[in-house]
């Protein structure tokens, strides 16, 4: 099926682990990004890589790390997990040039 | 700069009766705006998108919205309720060429049989 996948759909840590989400698309997107839906379901944009090249990146914990291995993927690290880091993250992308994005499924992160 | 502001965040309907669901953005360019719909424990699903082409624009499901430049808004609306319509609701306006999407803080529309 042609998508955004992201996995895994539920993830349970401790606080202060390390944890990596990943996502990827099969749309032939040129540009991948990362949202934050908080408890109060509101959505935020935290990243964003065109080709593999950082172009956005919003007021977020340098514990956040993305990566890009290839404009197919873009993998979120999160080091040292807080409570404060529960939420659902969304994984999107698009095509240059056109306004229509595709979002994964989500991921629901709970750090306990 | 964009911003998008919904002005309710929970609206209850009976089913069959129709739906309202209000948007007003702020934008120093000629915005493009979406709908997009989550339904509980789900991703998000794109209603409809205006990109400058006409201004009432048709989405899935029997949702339509009206853009209006002068009253800077974008509602959403829908003749006859269904249950299955009940979900979160996130109007967003994109960025200067569509580089990044800014969500409104949605409406929670609750739908009674």
């Amino acid at each position: 099926d042609t998508a955004v996948s992201q996995t895994p759909k539920y993830l349970v840590t401790q606080m202060g682990n390390d944890k990596s989400i990943k996502c990827e698309q099969n749309l032939g997107h040129d540009t991948m990004y990362w949202y934050k839906q908080d408890s109060k379901k509101f959505l935020k944009i935290m990243f964003s890589y065109n080709n593999k090249e950082l172009i956005i990146n919003e007021t977020v914990p340098n514990r956040f790390s993305p990566k890009s291995p290839d404009k197919a993927h873009l993998n979120l690290h999160i080091n040292s997990l807080e409570l404060g880091d529960s939420a659902v993250y969304f994984c999107a992308s698009r095509s240059q040039g056109n306004y229509g994005y595709t979002f994964g499924s989500g991921t629901r992160l709970t750090v306990v | 700069a964009q911003s998008v502001t919904q002005l309710d965040s929970h609206v209850s309907v009976s089913e069959g009766t129709p739906v309202l669901l209000r948007c007003n953005y702020s934008s120093s360019y000629s915005p493009s705006l979406f709908w997009y719909v989550q339904h509980p424990n789900k991703g998000l699903q794109l209603l409809l998108k205006y990109t400058s082409a006409a201004t009432l624009v048709k989405g899935i499901n029997g949702f339509e919205a009206e853009f209006k430049k002068s009253e800077t808004s974008f509602h959403l609306t829908k003749p006859s309720a269904h249950m299955s319509d009940a979900a979160e609701y996130f109007c967003v306006v994109s960025g200067r060429a569509g580089n990044m999407l800014t969500f409104g803080g949605g409406t929670r529309l609750m739908v009674k049989p």
